[in-house]
């Protein structure tokens, strides 16, 4: 079958860094991406990775290990707005998204 | 407007209601999902239209009844629903052809079915 783990829920303190895993089964390998969801609010696009390695955009970072099955999100100088779920999300051969459920980032102060 | 917009926000509905939720899409995509999200639960894909025509069905129940009348807008009406079948749905859409493969979403309804 098809599927994609990461933690349910994360606390994490203002000003820290935080690293968010996502692992995965799928039929096919076509990109991993990453999303971010406020509550009540449409999942935004915040990565893409094909190829091995670390991509940094800002504050954000996500890392792929495809020999792994693997990949993490990694956010630093964590400012409340980033409290948030973060969706995984793998394309397989179909060109279809396979989600993960979704990690609840909480910030305190 | 720009970008993906969903309507209605919210909507409670009884099990014999007949209801349709609209989605329009402001980006030039040419491909629009419906995405069924439950609470800690992964999104669910239910249907997929590429050019107006719908490539997937990801064995929804026909009390769900999608309708794509232009690359723009998309449509899901709902009949004789279920309780179970409360959750948030989200439309998106994507450019096909685009290697990144990313998909825009609305913000959602989120719908409650007594």
């Amino acid at each position: 079958g098809q599927n994609i783990d990461q933690p349910t829920e994360m606390t994490a303190t203002e000003g820290a860094i935080v690293q968010i895993n996502c692992t995965y089964q799928t039929s096919g390998f076509n990109g991993l991406f990453w999303y971010q969801q406020h509550a009540g609010e449409a999942p935004t696009f915040l990565s893409y990775n094909v190829l091995d390695g670390l991509e940094e955009k800002g504050r954000f970072s996500s890392f792929l290990s495809r020999s792994k099955g693997y990949s993490y999100l990694l956010l630093k100088e964590l400012q409340m707005k980033d409290s948030a779920s973060y969706l995984c999300a793998v394309g397989n051969s179909n060109y279809q998204l396979i989600w993960g459920a979704g990690t609840k980032l909480i910030i305190k102060p | 407007e720009t970008g993906v917009t969903q309507t209605p926000r919210h909507l409670v509905m009884g099990m014999t209601n007949k209801k349709s939720l609209k989605c329009e899409q402001h980006l030039g995509h040419n491909a629009m999902y419906w995405y069924k999200q439950s609470a800690k639960k992964p999104l669910e894909l239910m249907f997929v239209y590429n050019f107006k025509e719908q490539t997937e069905n990801n064995s929804v129940p026909s009390r769900f009844s999608p309708e794509c009348p232009n690359s723009s807008h998309l449509f899901l009406h709902l009949h004789t629903l279920q309780p179970e079948d409360s959750a948030l749905y989200l439309c998106a859409s994507r450019l096909s052809g685009e290697i990144t493969d990313t998909q825009y979403f609305g913000p959602g309804t989120r719908l409650t079915v007594l």
